[in-house]
C-alpha cells in the first residue's frame, strides 16, 4: 500500500543511453512533481504536474521529458543521458489547496548513475 | 543562489537530551515553512510545519520556532531519541503558485543521537 512508488530503485546506464522513470501514488493528489538531489544533497524541483497539465518547468536541460498519463502517474524520460545526470530522482505528490501549504509526500527515490 | 540555508551539515546530540537544528532564508517572500526527515535509501517525510504568521508550532516531542525578523527558524526535539537519528531537510515556499506548491530546500542536516 505504498503511497507514492518509483520504479526503478537503482539504474545504471552509459552515457547517451536513454532512460525512463517511473512514478505513480495512489492517494488521490492531483498534483505530482519530480526533484531532483545533486552531489551537495540539495534537493531541487524540476517539474510540476497538475491534473496532468505542466505547471512547473525549472530550467531544466530539453533532454529531460516528463509525461503524465493520468494524474495518478508522473514519468520522466531522459534522453542522451550524461555524466551529471546521475543523481537521485524523487518523484512527489500532493493535494492542491490553491495555497503554497500543500505538504508533499516523496517516493524512495531513484539512484540513477551514469557511466 | 540557495534561499534556504542549513549551515550545519552534521550534529550529534546525546540520547534524551535536546536536539536544535537551524535553518537561515533569505526570500522574504516564503509564507510557509517545513521540516523534512530523509532515512538512508528513502525519500522526505513530512515531519511539521509552521505558517509565517505563527512563530511556534508544537507536535510532540517536535517544535519548530519561527523568527522573521531574522528569517531563521529551528527545530527542536525533545527529548532526543535514536530513531530520530537521520537526515532533516528545512524547506519553505512562497504563496503565488496556482496549482503547484514550489518548495525550496535546504541541503539538510544529519542528526545523529548517541546513547
Amino acid at each position: 500500500d505504498t503511497a507514492v512508488s518509483q520504479t526503478p530503485k537503482y539504474l545504471v546506464t552509459q552515457m547517451g543511453n536513454d532512460k525512463s522513470i517511473k512514478c505513480e501514488q495512489n492517494l488521490g493528489h492531483d498534483t505530482m512533481y519530480w526533484y531532483k538531489q545533486d552531489s551537495k544533497k540539495f534537493l531541487k524541483i524540476m517539474f510540476s504536474y497538475n491534473n496532468k497539465e505542466l505547471i512547473i518547468n525549472e530550467t531544466v536541460p530539453n533532454r529531460f521529458s516528463p509525461k503524465s498519463p493520468d494524474k495518478a502517474h508522473l514519468n520522466l524520460h531522459i534522453n542522451s543521458l550524461e555524466l551529471g545526470d546521475s543523481a537521485v530522482y524523487f518523484c512527489a505528490s500532493s493535494q492542491t489547496t490553491m495555497t503554497s501549504t500543500d505538504t508533499q509526500y516523496f517516493g524512495p527515490g531513484t539512484r540513477l548513475t551514469v557511466l | 543562489d540557495q534561499q534556504v540555508k542549513q549551515n550545519s551539515p552534521s550534529l550529534s546530540v546525546q540520547e534524551g537530551r535536546i536536539s536544535i537544528l537551524n535553518c537561515d532564508y533569505t526570500n522574504s517572500m516564503f509564507d510557509y515553512f517545513l521540516w523534512y526527515k530523509k532515512y538512508p535509501a528513502e525519500g522526505p517525510t513530512f515531519l511539521i510545519s509552521i505558517s509565517s504568521i505563527k512563530d511556534k508550532n508544537e507536535d510532540g516531542r517536535f517544535t519548530v520556532f519561527l523568527n522573521k525578523s531574522a528569517k531563521h527558524l529551528s527545530l527542536h526535539i525533545v527529548p532526543s531519541q535514536p530513531g530520530d537519528s537521520a537526515v532533516y531537510f528545512c524547506a519553505a515556499s512562497a504563496a503565488g503558485y496556482s496549482s503547484a506548491s514550489k518548495i525550496i530546500f535546504g541541503s539538510g542536516t544529519r542528526l545523529s543521537i548517541r546513547p
